[in-house]
């Protein structure tokens, strides 16, 4: 059974930064595209960020580009999102996500329970 | 980018009625097309994923179709487990959006 278990969220400052990790298992990690999107307060979904099996390519929203880091540790089946420059904007539920690839395409096929990020002075 | 819309952002249904959602892209994205459930307080759940493809586990009420750039969820007869909200998502490129999501509520 897929699992996944975010941490890491909690209150900072805007300006402010924080890593953000998902620790997966029941699965083949390193084969795995995953990805991070996020739920801001009463909002619908928003795509973040996503990263390769092999953590050779990375994507970004441009709402976070220059600012968050994807990244990934296959000796420790972990997946990260470091966020700097932090605003009040990035308030939200963070979602680790495992890809589900068929056919060509790949999807948002697993998701974690989320942790949540607040920016508040 | 492609912008994802869907209609009616809201709606209210009583169970046994059939429930459709529509997903709109605003360029042609094939078949490259999921939806998901979410209900309050969880993580969203894959449903249909290649526009009309049901993930392991979705009961066959749920339905998708469609490709190009109009895209529909069907549910054929609701049940009480069904209220929640739904999201469409394309998956042909970067950056991947969403719609703006759809309700479904208890009439």
């Amino acid at each position: 059974e897929v699992q996944l278990l975010e941490s890491g969220g909690g209150l900072v400052q805007p300006g402010g930064s924080l890593r953000l990790s998902c620790a997966a298992s029941g699965f083949t990690f390193s084969s795995s595209g995953m990805r991070w999107v996020r739920q801001a307060p009463g909002k619908g979904l928003e795509w973040v960020s996503a990263i390769s099996g092999s953590g050779e390519n990375t994507y970004h929203a441009d709402s976070v580009k220059g600012r968050f880091t994807i990244s990934r540790d296959n000796s420790k089946n972990a997946l990260y999102l470091q966020m700097n420059s932090l605003r009040a904007e990035d308030t939200a539920i963070y979602y680790c996500v495992k890809t589900y690839c068929s056919g060509g395409g790949c999807y948002h096929g697993s998701w974690g329970q989320g942790t949540l990020v607040t920016v508040s002075s | 980018d492609i912008q994802m819309t869907q209609s009616p952002s809201s709606v209210s249904a009583s169970v046994g009625d059939r429930v459709t959602i529509s997903c709109r892209a605003s360029q042609g994205i094939s078949s490259w097309l999921a939806w998901y459930q979410q209900k309050p307080g969880k993580a969203p759940n894959l449903l249909i994923y290649a526009a009309s493809s049901l993930q392991s586990g979705v009961p066959s009420r749920f339905s998708g179709s469609g490709s190009g750039t109009d895209f529909t969820l069907t549910i054929s007869s609701l049940q009480p487990e069904d209220f929640a909200t739904y999201y469409c998502q394309q998956a042909n490129s970067f950056p991947l959006t969403f719609g703006g999501g759809t309700r479904v509520e208890i009439k």
